[in-house]
C-alpha cells in the first residue's frame, strides 16, 4: 500500500461525461503532482502544486482543470476528454517543491493511479 | 538525442546474479536523479535517490552517480524474480525557470529462476 491515496482505481467514461480524480496524502508533504502515463511509456508531468498554489501548467488542455482543496488534497477534474486521454493518470507528493538551478528535487512518492477509459 | 536515455531491454539475468542498469542524461546542470520500479500495470515505485557523485548504497540496491560522464546507474545484488519490472530513470531539468523530473522510457529486467 502507498501513502498516497487516489481513487477511483479505475473508471471509464464517455466524452460528455464530467468526473473528477482524487488524490490524499497524510506525510505532511508540501508539493503534489498529476502525472499522465501511456501504455509503455514513461510518466509525463501535467500539473504541480506548491503549498496549495499552482506553479507548473505543462500546456495541458483545458479539459482536464486541476484543484488543490487543501496540502492533502488534489483534484483533478475531466470534462469533454478525448479518446485519446485514456492513460494511467498517477498523483505524486513531495516534501517540498523548490524551483530554482540550484536546488535539488525532493523524491516524489506516486500513488497506485487511476486508469481512465474514454468510449 | 534524448534527455534521459536507457537501454529498453530486456535485460535478462539468471537469479543470485548482479543486475546493472543503465541511464545517460543530457542535462549537465541536473542535480537529482531516481530510480523507479514499476511492475506492469502498477504505478512507479520509488527505489533510490542520489544527488552526489559516487555510490549510494541501500540494502542490495546500489545507485552510482557520475556526473562528468553525465552517467546514473543502479547495480541490484543477488537478483529475485521479484526484482523483474521495469526501472525508470527520472533526472531532474531546469526549464523556464522551474524544475521538473524527466523519465527515460525504462529499462525492462527479467530475472529467471
Amino acid at each position: 500500500d502507498t501513502e498516497v491515496t487516489q481513487t477511483p482505481k479505475h473508471l471509464v467514461m464517455g466524452m460528455t461525461n464530467k468526473k473528477s480524480l482524487k488524490c490524499e496524502q497524510h506525510m505532511g508533504h508540501r508539493a503534489m503532482y498529476w502525472y499522465k502515463q501511456k501504455a509503455k511509456k514513461p510518466p509525463e508531468l501535467m500539473f504541480v502544486y506548491s503549498y496549495e498554489k499552482l506553479s507548473i501548467n505543462e500546456s495541458v488542455p483545458s479539459r482536464f482543470s486541476p484543484e488543490c482543496p487543501n496540502s492533502s488534497l488534489l483534484n483533478l477534474h475531466l470534462h469533454a476528454l478525448q479518446p485519446e486521454d485514456s492513460a494511467l493518470y498517477l498523483c505524486a507528493s513531495s516534501q517540498d517543491y523548490i524551483q530554482g538551478p540550484t536546488y535539488s528535487n525532493q523524491p516524489q512518492h506516486f500513488g497506485d493511479g487511476t486508469r481512465l477509459s474514454i468510449l | 538525442q534524448k534527455e534521459v536515455e536507457q537501454n529498453s531491454g530486456p535485460l535478462s539475468v539468471p537469479e543470485g546474479a548482479i543486475a546493472s542498469l543503465n541511464c545517460t542524461y543530457s542535462d549537465r546542470g541536473s542535480q537529482s536523479f531516481f530510480w523507479y520500479r514499476q511492475y506492469s500495470g502498477k504505478s512507479p515505485e520509488l527505489i533510490m535517490f542520489i544527488y552526489s557523485n559516487g555510490d549510494k548504497e541501500d540494502g542490495r540496491f546500489t545507485a552510482q552517480l557520475n556526473k562528468a560522464s553525465q552517467y546514473v546507474s543502479l547495480l541490484i545484488r543477488d537478483s529475485q524474480p521479484s526484482d523483474s519490472a521495469t526501472y525508470l530513470c527520472a533526472v531532474n531539468r531546469q526549464s523556464g525557470g522551474y524544475n521538473k523530473l524527466i523519465f527515460g522510457a525504462g529499462t525492462r529486467l527479467a530475472v529467471h529462476p
